[in-house]
């Protein structure tokens, strides 16, 4: 069926290196796309977001990239700091009231 | 603004017995979801709410119900708990649609024995 994964569970980065997580998605329709961090025992909190009609966004430190070819979507994150150790999720919007949430990449960051 | 609240913050229960969770938001939302979250997988929708008195089944529903009887608040309900209910629920709001940024409240942890 639709689906949205992620290709690696874990990355690890050294403290001030750019991260880049990576989201594969399925459902061609899907026009709104959604990335979320959670840290370890709170809820997820939203990051950025990026319509079908765009295929970059960026906003402080991070930039989201969307290429509908190929169905992918990958979260950058500059000069990556400690406080970014996180689960990072990409969502997206299939039909109406429905965020599919992909499985999650685990952050962590080597000082 | 507190945002999205949800209580208790941790339950333990044993099989059979129900309970309600508790989702409040002082942001004026319309829109009022249900999550749970199990380990290795992303967050699956339960129910979602469109407005006061209004509810919609999600993706797994089964064995939950819902109420919207306050703009503000969403409960969700658990009649007979068993074991694959065990997981951390989430509540979330959004401003009027669903393609509104969702807020997250800090979850619940339920277990059931």
């Amino acid at each position: 069926g639709e689906n949205v994964g992620l290709h690696l569970p874990t990355l690890s980065v050294q403290e001030g290196d750019n991260s880049i997580i990576n989201c594969a998605y399925s459902n061609s329709a899907s026009d709104y796309f959604i990335w979320y961090k959670q840290e370890s025992g709170k809820g997820p909190q939203f990051i950025i977001d990026i319509r079908s009609n765009m295929d970059k966004r960026q906003g402080q430190r991070v930039t989201v990239l969307l290429n509908k070819t190929v169905k992918h979507l990958s979260l950058q994150i500059a000069a990556t700091q400690p406080g970014d150790s996180a689960v990072y999720f990409c969502a997206e919007i299939q039909g109406a009231q429905k965020l599919v949430f992909g499985q999650g990449t685990r952050l962590t960051i080597n000082p | 603004n507190a945002g999205v609240t949800q209580t208790p913050k941790f339950r333990v229960l044993k099989t059979g017995q129900s309970m309600t969770l508790l989702c409040a938001q002082d942001m004026n939302h319309e829109y009022m979801y249900w999550y749970r979250q199990d380990p290795g997988m992303g967050l699956r929708l339960i129910h979602y709410s469109v407005g006061e008195g209004t509810t919609a089944k999600g993706e797994v529903p089964d064995g939950y119900n819902v109420s919207r009887l306050k703009k503000q608040n969403f409960l969700l309900g658990l009649e007979s708990a068993a074991p694959s209910q065990t997981s951390v629920y989430f509540c979330a709001s959004s401003y009027v649609s669903d393609t509104d940024t969702q807020y997250f409240g800090p979850g619940t942890r339920l277990t059931v024995l």
